[in-house]
């Protein structure tokens, strides 16, 4: 057990709907990072937070958004949900100092879309 | 653009066997190397880690070993075991807490007993 939470497990919902997925970091942990892992592009980076501010973006589409709030729990708002947003979403959460880059991962929300 | 290449996609050892897989990279920036094991329906979790200070790194029966010049690492499973039968995945970062993790496509791991 990573110490990193995330709800739900599953989601199942239509296209064109609006889903939240939730992810609570591991104790003392301020940096909280957002993971799309599908099939055809294995685990790509979507966007970091860090003690609430944004802190880095990667591959993450218009129709994705985040946030990370004072209690330190993130969220990642996926509308307008199209069939190839299917995907294994992980959240992952490091403190932001020490010498390595130690990311620890939840156990994944596996989202579909019919 | 892939940044990080993984290599094989699925690979088969018998119980005892070696295995091995290989990544390379590109951006020469990289500088922290680790490798994530993911079991299904689970979470990737840090398996072993290197600084391309070093040309190899051992912890049990993992071991990386680390070719700077050629921009390439390997994950060796000595004596493996079957269940060490995984998702295997190498990812580089700069070696900076708090920066994102590069990925590269999995390896499939099947141990046969």
């Amino acid at each position: 057990d990573s110490g990193v939470t995330q709800t739900p497990k599953h989601l199942i919902t239509a296209t064109g709907q609006r889903v939240t997925l939730r992810c609570s970091p591991r104790s003392g942990d301020l940096s909280v990072y957002w993971y799309q892992q599908s099939l055809d592009q294995g685990l790509q980076f979507l966007i970091q937070y860090y003690n609430g501010e944004e802190r880095a973006k990667g591959n993450i589409l218009e129709r994705f958004s985040a946030q990370q709030f004072p209690d330190l729990h993130s969220e990642l708002n996926l509308s307008s949900l199209e069939l190839g947003d299917s995907a294994l979403y992980f959240c992952a959460s490091s403190v932001l100092t020490g010498p390595d880059n130690e990311q620890f991962f939840g156990p994944g929300t596996r989202l579909t879309v019919l | 653009q892939q940044q990080v290449k993984q290599s094989p996609q699925s690979l088969i050892v018998q119980k005892g066997g070696i295995s091995i897989i290989n990544c390379a990279y590109e951006n020469t920036a990289f500088d922290y190397f680790p490798w994530y094991q993911q079991f299904p329906g689970k979470g990737p979790a840090l398996l072993i880690a290197i600084r391309p200070d070093v040309s190899e790194k051992k912890e049990g029966r993992f071991t990386i070993s680390f070719n700077k010049s050629a921009k390439q690492f390997s994950l060796h499973i000595m004596d493996s075991q079957p269940g060490d039968s995984a998702t295997y995945f190498c990812a580089a970062s700069s070696n900076q807490a708090g920066t994102a993790l590069i990925f590269g496509k999995g390896t499939t791991l099947s141990v046969s007993s």
